[in-house]
């Protein structure tokens, strides 16, 4: 199963933005990078996907590197709602498991 | 974006009872539905697939007997948990894809499942 390592935490001050970052260094060339977030005793949220290009919606940016052997996710101004633990996951090629690792715990502070 | 939920959001049942866990896909026909667990402070953990109208496929490790999925139509599938046990305590959370198994999956907010 393709892995991916993220920081255990981190912290921002509101208004300010967030660089999430992923390491998937055994991506597959047809893997898609997938980004959810969850809010305490919720379940996950999509963020955003991508597979080669960067993408933006209104939630946030996907910065995927060019070996794609890493992603970002970008905030670009963090609000205290964006306090969650944000998921990078990778959709295996010809599969369609998600596989969580231990994501990221997003802290804003006031 | 798409809207899942399920039903109960929480449920605290005695030891040795069965407990009915549902999950609808409100805006789409969902293909495929997925069943995770987690436990406080860890990560989802896949428990079983299912596609609308064949048999799920549990992950390795998830006895099949206990965790009953029926995925009966487009937008609705049901977690049953049998003969339930303290250790089965856990927050349950169902996804649905909607245009085939590689599709973006949506998620459901979780239920709380409370064995005394």
């Amino acid at each position: 199963d393709a892995k991916t390592t993220q920081p255990n935490s981190m912290e921002s001050n509101e208004e300010e933005p967030v660089h999430l970052p992923c390491n998937h260094s055994t991506i597959s060339g047809t893997d898609y990078i997938h980004w959810y977030r969850q809010l305490p005793s919720q379940g996950p949220e999509y963020v955003i996907h991508g597979l080669t290009s960067n993408v933006n919606n209104r939630m946030a940016s996907l910065a995927i590197a060019e070996d794609r052997k890493s992603s970002t996710l970008i905030l670009h101004r963090a609000t205290l709602r964006d306090a969650a633990v944000y998921y990078c996951i990778l959709i295996p090629s010809g599969t369609y498991k998600y596989i969580f690792g231990t994501g990221t715990r997003l802290k804003v502070l006031a | 974006g798409a809207v899942v939920s399920q039903h109960p959001s929480r449920v605290i049942c005695k030891s040795g009872t069965s407990v009915k866990i549902e999950c609808r896909s409100l805006d789409f026909q969902a293909t495929t539905m997925f069943w995770y667990r987690q436990f406080p402070k860890k990560s989802l953990m896949l428990m079983a697939t299912s596609n609308e109208g064949s048999k799920a496929t549990y992950e390795q490790g998830v006895e099949k007997d206990k965790f009953l999925i029926n995925h009966a139509s487009l937008t609705l599938s049901t977690l049953t948990v049998t003969s339930a046990h303290p250790e089965d305590s856990s927050f349950y959370i169902c996804s649905a894809s909607g245009q085939g198994a590689e599709d973006t999956q949506y998620f459901g907010p979780g239920t709380r499942l409370t064995v005394l």
